[in-house]
């Protein structure tokens, strides 16, 4: 079974505070994303990566930023945290480009701004 | 504006009866239709998908129904289990690759 792993379950930041969200995947997939989950609004695409170095902008990149040095990593970056990135961040992974391809997804993390 | 719309942010169904969860969407260009579930702590996990050149996949008691014409799907979960309680996301793909655009979710309250 596919495992992606997040670091950590919850968080809590202070405004202004730079905010690193790890993901590790372990099955050699292509290609990850980070996606925010709120309550009416569903899972909006932060950044998506399709390979190592590469990244592309979601629906809503404002005020993040992303990492892809290692195949299985992929890092969501907050550079200055506000109350309004307080939401569940999932990462997930799948392995090919196809409009089939099914999303394998980490548990999240619930991150808290103050 | 949303293009994946799930409008009943709820459902609450009798056990051993049927649960039925509706999904609109408003570009006929995606070609692709999956469901996903999501216990809470957990990530979201494939449930079950259908391509647009059909109108209907069934995997047990997962049945998904695809009307293009209306730009409806459906998923409907016959007899319906409290395990089945969870939230359930309909996504949609084909507009720009693999992305999924996701609707907000209905959460479904199967009672004993």
């Amino acid at each position: 079974d596919v495992k992606v792993t997040q670091s950590s379950r919850y968080l809590v930041k202070r405004t202004g505070e730079k905010v690193f969200l790890e993901c590790v995947q372990d099955m050699d997939h292509e290609n990850m994303f980070w996606y925010r989950q709120d309550p009416g609004l569903g899972l909006r695409l932060i950044y998506f990566s399709y390979d190592v170095k590469m990244k592309e902008k979601g629906d809503i990149p404002e005020g993040y930023s992303v990492s892809r040095e290692k195949k299985e990593r992929f890092s969501l970056i907050l550079e200055s945290a506000s109350t309004n990135q307080t939401s569940m961040y999932l990462c997930a992974s799948t392995s090919g480009l196809a409009t089939n391809e099914k999303l394998f997804f980490g548990s999240g993390t619930q991150l808290s701004v103050l | 504006d949303q293009q994946v719309k799930q409008n009943s942010p709820s459902l609450s169904v009798q056990e051993g009866r049927i649960s039925i969860l509706n999904c609109d969407y408003t570009n006929s260009m995606f070609d692709y239709f999956l469901w996903y579930k999501k216990y809470p702590a957990e990530g979201p996990t494939f449930l079950i998908s259908i391509s647009s050149i059909k109108d209907k996949n069934e995997d047990g008691r997962f049945t998904v129904f695809l009307n293009k014409s209306a730009k409806h799907l459906s998923l409907h979960i016959v007899p319906s289990q409290p395990g089945d309680s969870a939230v359930y996301f309909c996504a949609a793909s084909g507009l720009y690759g693999n992305k999924l655009v996701f609707g907000a979710g209905t959460i479904l309250r199967v009672k004993s």
